[in-house]
């Protein structure tokens, strides 16, 4: 069975640091990889996804994360944070050869920037 | 577009009453899941339907924890008795069958308090 580990569970930053929020999963197979973020009040929203190709992936709001194979880790970057960023990261594994494509989720990452 | 829509938004109950969740997916999105997600933890997932036909329902407590998706559109969910521990919020996501990978778009869900 998949796992999904997030080390970090609450991080706190001031405006325009860097940020890098840690994902290991144990799958021995093809993953597609997520990054889901929770912003005060809203609704789980999709930040990235990795299927394929290049490891390095981009998403919406400045982040990016970078698929390590090898280290079994999909680490989620941003080299400047802002207030606005304050939300819950959940880093996501869904096994290729899950016919179901059940999601599997991190335990989530509570980032509180300071103004 | 309209997103998953997701009622109520609260619900507090005493244990051992009954209680019913609805969702409707995004127009056209054939996959339709159910996640329980306890304070402090990522997302679990309870039950997966495509179309109107169960495709995982591996962990989903089925001596108390119902669902169904009659027409293959809206979908609920349903806990009786419900116990402390179903104190959750409850989360309804789909996704467009065929896209790859099948990324999954997450309603507001519903905050269940049990007393």
């Amino acid at each position: 069975a998949q796992s999904v580990s997030q080390h970090n569970h609450h991080v706190i930053l001031s405006e325009a640091a860097s940020l890098e929020l840690g994902c290991n999963y144990s799958y021995g197979g093809t993953v597609n990889l997520f990054w889901y973020v929770q912003y005060p009040g809203q609704h789980l929203q999709l930040l990235l996804k990795y299927f394929s190709g290049d490891p390095l992936v981009k998403g919406i709001k400045g982040f990016e994360a970078e698929f390590i194979k090898s280290k079994f880790s999909f680490n989620l970057r941003k080299p400047s944070v802002q207030w606005s960023d304050t939300a819950e990261y959940f880093c996501a594994v869904n096994a290729e050869n899950n016919a179901g494509n059940m999601l599997t989720f991190g335990g989530g990452t509570r980032l509180m920037v300071k103004p | 577009e309209a997103g998953v829509a997701q009622s109520p938004r609260y619900k507090i109950i005493e244990k051992r009453q009954s209680v019913a969740f609805w969702c409707n997916p995004i127009s056209g999105h054939a996959t339709l899941y159910w996640y329980q997600q306890i304070l402090g933890q990522g997302p679990k997932l309870l039950i997966q339907f495509q179309n109107n036909g169960v495709v995982d329902d591996s962990q989903l407590p089925k001596d108390r924890f119902s669902a169904e998706r009659l027409k293959g559109v809206d979908s609920t969910l349903k806990i009786q008795p419900a116990k402390l521990e179903d104190s959750a919020v409850y989360l309804c996501a789909s996704s467009l069958v065929g896209s790859f990978p099948e990324t999954q778009y997450f309603g507001p869900g519903t905050r269940l308090l049990v007393l």
